[in-house]
């Protein structure tokens, strides 16, 4: 069964550094991966997906994600986190089963402080 | 495009209450879920229909809660009767299936709030 494992639910940097947010999955099959952002009061909006193309993905705002098959990861990053980064982030693997279906990890609120 | 649409964005009830919300998915795609998201249990699937049809309602937490996809266009969750550990934020999705992607296009969201 497909799993993702997202470490830290909490991240905090300073405004300028560097962005890493952690994604590991599990997958019988090869994954299709995706990162979605989730801003205050809103809903999933797509950042980035990996579809068996090219193993370093670039998304909207500046953010770009690895697909590590070796690892199993696919972790998120950005050079110069801004404080409009300040959001929930969360992973997702394709379902093996097909339907479209999604598994998505638990999220990781990014916090960004001047 | 305009995206998922939701309705209500809000929906404040008393306990025992019917509910619906209410979904229309981007036109042409073919696959529609309903999630829910609190802060204690994170972002769940309800259930999810193909071409209109369910496919999986294993997500769906009890009887209270129905869902229905009448027409391509339109779908409704149901909660009755309502109860407070049912606020949360209600999320509907959609995608196609043709691209392949399994990318899901998300809406805004439904606000409940059960007293």
């Amino acid at each position: 069964a497909q799993s993702v494992t997202q470490l830290g639910s909490h991240v905090s940097v300073s405004e300028g550094a560097l962005v890493l947010l952690r994604c590991n999955y599990s997958s019988s099959v090869p994954p299709y991966l995706f990162w979605y952002v989730q801003y205050p009061n809103q809903g999933l909006q797509l950042l980035l997906k990996y579809t068996s193309a090219a193993t370093l993905v670039k998304g909207i705002n500046g953010f770009e994600a690895e697909f590590k098959k070796s690892e199993t990861s696919f972790h998120l990053t950005k050079p110069s986190a801004h404080m409009s980064d300040a959001a929930e982030y969360f992973c997702a693997v394709s379902f093996s089963g097909g339907y479209n279906k999604l598994i998505f990890g638990a999220g990781t609120r990014l916090a960004v402080h001047p | 495009d305009a995206g998922v649409i939701q309705s209500p964005r809000h929906e404040v009830t008393e306990m025992g209450q019917e509910v619906t919300l209410r979904c229309k998915p981007i036109s042409g795609h073919d696959y529609l879920f309903w999630y829910r998201q609190t802060m204690m249990r994170g972002l769940e699937l309800l259930i999810y229909f193909n071409n209109n049809v369910p496919i999986d309602d294993s997500g769906m937490p009890e009887d209270r809660f129905s869902a229905k996809m009448p027409n391509a266009s339109f779908s409704t969750l149901k909660i009755q009767p309502s109860e407070p550990r049912d606020s949360a934020v209600y999320f509907c999705a959609s995608s196609l299936a043709l691209t392949r992607s399994y990318e899901q296009y998300f809406g805004p969201g439904t606000r409940l709030t059960v007293t």
